[in-house]
């Protein structure tokens, strides 16, 4: 159980254009879902937190405008990086939360597989 | 958020050996001790959680939490070369996850 899909798993794009990554939970229900990015060689960088249902709470200096965020059922999320540049070139990753049993243990994240995002 | 410290790497071991990770957290209310381990070019996979003072072993992983120290720590016994990987400490934080930095094992065959 408590499997995070991701699509796509790496995307090619030019500068200037959108990119939208889906992240689904495939067998259990996430009120919440996390997005972050990460850098090589560098730690997970939460960028923001998204709530099915309602508006994702943004950290300090990701742009919310940038990164769009859309939880629109429980078992979805997407995040939409506009007009894409070089420097939003990374690797973005998804978890999704659980709070119970069902995903296998108490309040738990579970990471997608990442995508990884390459602007020229 | 809140302050997650892990031992700095790279750490190196023969095959076959235990490889010993410490990390150290901040906020003496923390409840949720996770170990997430992450290949090169991969996402992080969770590998163990405790909540609770004490040992918690899951085959060749065993977790140790004290929580009055504000430590806990992963040790890796018989490791294996497909062990190597980084490995990330992270603390709940209400609903988020705090992390460490990481630390880099390498099992050497």
């Amino acid at each position: 159980g408590a499997v995070v899909s991701q699509h796509p798993s790496w995307v090619i794009c030019k500068s200037g254009t959108s990119v939208k990554i889906e992240c689904r939970s495939l067998d259990f229900q996430a009120t919440t879902m996390f997005w972050y990015r990460q850098f090589p060689k560098q730690s997970l960088m939460l960028m923001a937190t998204s709530n099915e249902g309602s508006k994702a709470t943004y950290e300090q200096g990701v742009e919310k405008d940038k990164f769009l965020i859309n939880h629109a059922s429980l078992t979805l999320s997407t995040l939409t990086v506009t007009s894409a540049h070089p420097e939003d070139s990374s690797f973005y990753i998804c978890s999704a939360r659980t709070t119970g049993t069902s995903g296998g243990g108490t309040d738990t994240q579970y990471f997608g597989p990442g995508t990884r995002l390459t602007v020229l | 958020q809140k302050e997650v410290e892990q031992n700095s790497g790279p750490l190196s071991v023969p095959e076959g050996a235990i490889a010993s990770l410490n990390c150290t957290y901040s906020d003496r209310g923390s409840q949720s001790f996770f170990w997430y381990r992450q290949y090169s070019g991969k996402s992080p996979e969770l590998i163990m959680s405790i909540y609770s003072n004490g040992d918690k072993e899951d085959g060749r992983f065993t977790a140790q939490l004290n929580k009055a120290s504000q430590y806990v720590s992963l040790l890796i016994r018989d490791s294996q070369p497909s062990d190597s990987a980084t490995y990330l400490c992270a603390v709940n934080d209400d609903y988020k996850l705090s992390f460490g930095a990481g630390t880099t094992v390498t099992v050497r065959a």
